[in-house]
């Protein structure tokens, strides 16, 4: 079974406008950290936002925000005031357990292309 | 911050040879790498964690001995392609934990190395 799933394969946003990437993962862990990274056609991982699942609240990076509903295994991203410079591939992550050396497991990813 | 240097950004070979790619951590000590493939337009599939001083551990599916990790210090660790084959061309990724044993520690990503094999 996938342990990240992201749904939406590509999207397209308005510039300036909000948009929300999907995130759901699976896990039996009780200890678990969420992670978001940007991956612009160069290639490089860049990372935006990090929730732990003890968190209590949503974790907010700038323009970044993480809607974690933890009942429904879910992690999803939100992009504000989209810009140009905001289109990439996006990839939802997890890591189990409270280790920082325990891999990272990534989901499909999705590319967001921002209009103007 | 924490940085991963990763070298060569791409490399063009003959199918038969060997590549080497490197990744060495700045500024930190990385006691673990891990070492991640992509195809294009797909996501990041782990192909082994390196730990410094001991043998890789290699994920289910991943030839150890076509895909050899060494992590012989605490700021390098190799992936050597052995006798690579045109399906072995993608791009390849290092990754580490910046060190400060957090749980909520990002991975530091190398810049990426886009294999071509001919």
């Amino acid at each position: 079974a996938q342990k990240i799933t992201q749904t939406q394969p590509g999207m397209f946003v308005q510039e300036k406008e909000a948009v929300t990437l999907d995130c759901t993962y699976d896990t039996s862990d009780q200890s678990y950290g969420l992670f978001w990274y940007k991956q612009p056609s160069s290639g490089e991982m860049i990372f935006l936002i990090y929730q732990g699942s003890y968190d209590e609240q949503n974790a907010t990076e700038g323009r970044y925000s993480l809607n974690f509903q933890k009942a429904r295994k879910s992690a999803n991203l939100v992009i504000s005031a989209s810009q140009l410079g905001d289109s990439a591939m996006y990839f939802c992550a997890m890591r189990e357990g409270i280790a920082a050396g325990n891999k990272l497991t990534f989901g499909g990813g999705t590319r967001v292309l921002v209009k103007p | 911050g924490a940085v991963v240097s990763q070298h060569p950004s791409w490399v063009i070979c003959k199918s038969g040879t060997s590549v080497k790619i490197e990744c060495r951590s700045l500024d930190f000590q990385a006691t673990t790498m891990f070492w991640y493939r992509q195809f294009p337009k797909q996501s990041l599939m782990l192909m082994a964690t390196s730990n410094e001083g001991s043998k890789a551990t290699y994920e289910q599916g991943v030839e150890k001995d076509k895909f050899l990790i060494n992590h012989a210090s605490l700021t390098l660790s190799t992936l050597t392609v052995t006798s690579a084959h045109p399906e072995d061309s993608s791009f390849y990724i290092c990754s580490a934990p910046g060190g400060r044993g957090v749980t909520n520690e990002k991975l530091f990503f190398g810049s990426g190395t886009q294999l071509s094999v001919l």
